[in-house]
């Protein structure tokens, strides 16, 4: 069985502040793939990231990265320098990498980014 | 390149009917997810269709049906409707295979009285 869990309900900052989403996973497949999805107040989700379970190399887009600790079951989501339009909710999701496209998504961290 | 579209955007249908959501891929996609998600919650995957069949489904009982057409537009039914199926309704397209990237639609917000 797969589980993700986002511990943080909601967070609220200051913008310009930085902001770490925290993300933990459980599953039994040697080989996965770990994604992020932003759902802003629309509804549609935006893909964000996906990582592959090989590669645990950290990520850097332009205010966005992402820390991947296989050891730790961790994939954390970081906003450098927050800004209002970052204001959404945001899934972490996990996939096995064979079968079909089964995603699994935590229940979603709220963002605020206060002016 | 045409996104992942759904209709209608909005539905309110009472306990007991029936209801039908669609869904157009995104030009090129033959496989085609439907998610649930509750408000306040992550979504639930219902099923997965690629080339017409399915091939894939989560934790939902048989009243949840559904169709993928010859141009891989798709539908979902859902029959004996109740109170908790009151959600937003994702529709996701991809290429198959399971390196491949889902790309969503805008969703079907279902209201059931």
């Amino acid at each position: 069985a797969q589980k993700v869990t986002q511990a943080q309900t909601e967070i609220s900052v200051v913008e310009k502040e930085d902001v770490t989403l925290d993300c933990v996973y459980e599953t039994r497949d040697t080989t996965y793939y770990l994604f992020w999805y932003k759902q802003p107040p629309s509804g549609e989700l935006v893909f964000l990231i996906r990582r592959n379970s090989f590669d645990e190399q950290n990520e850097i887009s332009g205010r966005y990265s992402w820390n991947f600790q296989k050891s730790t079951s961790s994939f954390n989501f970081t906003i450098t320098a927050s800004q209002v339009v970052d204001s959404a909710v945001y899934f972490c999701a996990l996939r096995p990498s064979g079968g079909y496209q089964k995603v699994t998504f935590g229940t979603g961290t709220k963002l605020q980014v206060i002016p | 390149e045409t996104g992942v579209t759904q209709s209608p955007t909005h539905l309110i249908k009472t306990r007991g009917q029936q209801v039908t959501l669609r869904c157009s891929s995104q030009s090129g996609h033959n496989t085609v997810s439907w998610y649930q998600q509750a408000l306040g919650q992550g979504p639930q995957f219902i099923f997965q269709y690629y080339r017409e069949e399915e091939n894939g489904r989560g934790n939902f009982p048989p009243r949840f049906s559904g169709l993928q057409f010859p141009n891989y537009s798709s539908e979902l039914n859902v029959n004996a409707l109740e109170l908790d199926d009151s959600a937003l309704y994702l529709c996701a397209s991809s290429l198959g295979g399971a390196d491949r990237e889902q790309y969503f639609g805008p969703g079907t917000r279902l209201t059931v009285t």
